[in-house]
């Protein structure tokens, strides 16, 4: 079974512009959530969505949006991109049923400069 | 708001030995779960172990275990037989609804 798969691995942006990144979960998993990663801030979490429908957010500006489509695939956007910005950006699938054991399959994760 | 504290940014340990990373959280919540994630160099997130928090055994993967107290809200990682490839970046996490990490301990294994 493939794992979570996150395109692009790299990218470089400059101040001002937008990016937007994509994440393909495992198959059968519904839920996707992204994760913000920083020297200095660590692992932070940006939000999670099931069956499309964003279900918990956490406490980013509004610059950072996603959604995510029928066939479970999701895209995070980061507009108005600061140098703040630039940081590892990690997806994560799960099941998320009722047999869920809260484990989370990482992607290996975008890598975002921001100049 | 749940938090994760990982009080030792970095350990080492001799190859073949033992070591334990420890981990503390704080929430409300009575059902929740806990895990080890580890991120060697090639960056990509590896579940190491999960324990559930309403099991009192304490959850054991080959190597690795873990000592829960859930009344100290305690969450330690125990590596025995310590070997290179178990050099990484250990991050403790809590999820009850999203998974909130640790700030991570860097483990160098020495040979």
């Amino acid at each position: 079974k493939a794992g979570v798969t996150q395109t692009p691995r790299y990218l470089i942006k400059t101040r001002g512009q937008q990016v937007t990144l994509s994440c393909s979960p495992i198959s059968g998993h519904r839920s996707v959530s992204w994760y913000q990663q920083t020297p200095g801030q660590g692992l932070q979490f940006l939000f999670e969505y099931f069956s499309e429908t964003q279900r918990n957010k956490g406490n980013f500006p509004g610059r950072f949006s996603g959604r995510q489509f029928s066939n479970s695939r999701s895209e995070m956007n980061v507009s108005t991109l600061e140098l703040g910005d630039s940081a590892l950006y990690l997806c994560a699938s799960s099941l998320a049923d009722r047999t869920n054991t809260g484990e989370l399959f990482f992607g290996e994760g975008s890598r975002l400069t921001v100049l | 708001a749940q938090t994760v504290t990982q009080s030792q940014p970095e350990m080492s340990v001799q190859e073949a030995e033992t070591v334990t990373l420890s981990c503390t959280y704080d929430t409300s919540e009575s059902d929740y779960y806990l895990f080890w994630y580890k991120q060697p160099p090639s960056r990509q997130m590896i579940l190491v172990i999960r324990q559930e928090a309403y099991k009192q055994q304490n959850a054991t993967e080959n190597r690795f275990s873990v000592n829960f107290q859930k009344a100290a809200k305690s969450f330690s990682l125990k590596i025995s037989d310590s070997q290179l490839g178990d050099a990484a970046m250990y991050f403790c996490a809590y999820r009850r609804d999203s998974l909130v990490f640790g700030q991570g301990t860097r483990l160098t294994i020495n040979p």
